[in-house]
């Protein structure tokens, strides 16, 4: 079983700043699968990048998703105010523990 | 417009049970595997049980596997899960989701709160 580990654990960014998000698989998993969600409390989980790497219909261009093999990366280049959230990466059953980005 | 929306929660003993519905609309219902995902308290997001559109084919996480079942009405456009033998560590929002291909959850409910607790 493929287990997902998404570092680091909590990142603390001003808004305006780069966030890049880490997500490892155990073992290689294929790109077409690699999922990225944002979650917010209250709210039910978004989805944001599928494929690693295209953007879900009406997300911004400030998400890229990238990698390939065991290593993926999510990049928000300039945080806007409404993107502090928890991010999970995901391979078909599989979510990783979540990244937390908060406001610094 | 696609729309799911969930219902059944609340408060159950352990060792209870409850059933969960996910009531779909605005899609063909029967092309679409659909999924039951959860967030425990503090914790991160948990797949817990998928099934094809025919209804013949369904898949379960370990930590409920024998305890929870996962069906469908295709009649009504509803999924649903059984849970019996709830543990105070199924208490969770339980979410409803479609699953559009590869794991890919474009549509989830809006979340229905299950808490296992004496």
């Amino acid at each position: 079983e493929i287990v997902l580990t998404q570092s680091p654990g909590t990142l603390s960014l001003s808004p305006g700043e780069r966030a890049t998000l880490s997500c490892r698989a155990s073992q290689s998993v294929s790109s077409s699968y690699l999922t990225w969600y944002q979650h917010k409390p209250g709210q039910a989980p978004r989805l944001l990048i599928f494929g690693a790497s295209s953007r879900a219909t009406g997300i911004p261009d400030r998400f890229s998703g990238s990698g390939s093999g065991t290593d993926f990366t999510l990049t928000i280049s300039r945080l806007e105010p409404e993107d502090f959230a928890v991010y999970y990466c995901q391979q078909s059953s599989t979510f990783g523990g979540g990244t937390k980005v908060e406001i610094k | 417009e696609v729309q799911l929306v969930g219902s059944g929660g609340g408060l159950v003993q352990p060792g209870g049970s409850l059933r969960l519905s996910c009531a779909a609309s605005g899609f063909i219902f029967t092309r679409y595997w659909m999924t039951w995902v959860r967030q425990a308290p503090g914790k991160g997001l948990e797949w817990v049980a998928n099934m094809n559109g025919p209804g013949s084919e369904k898949s379960y996480a370990d930590s409920v596997k024998g305890r929870f079942t996962i069906s469908r009405d295709n009649a009504k456009n509803s999924v649903y899960l059984q849970m019996n033998s709830l543990r105070v560590e199924d208490t969770a929002v339980y979410y409803c989701a479609r699953d559009d291909g590869y794991g890919l959850f474009l549509y989830w409910g809006q979340g229905t709160l299950v808490s296992v607790s004496s």
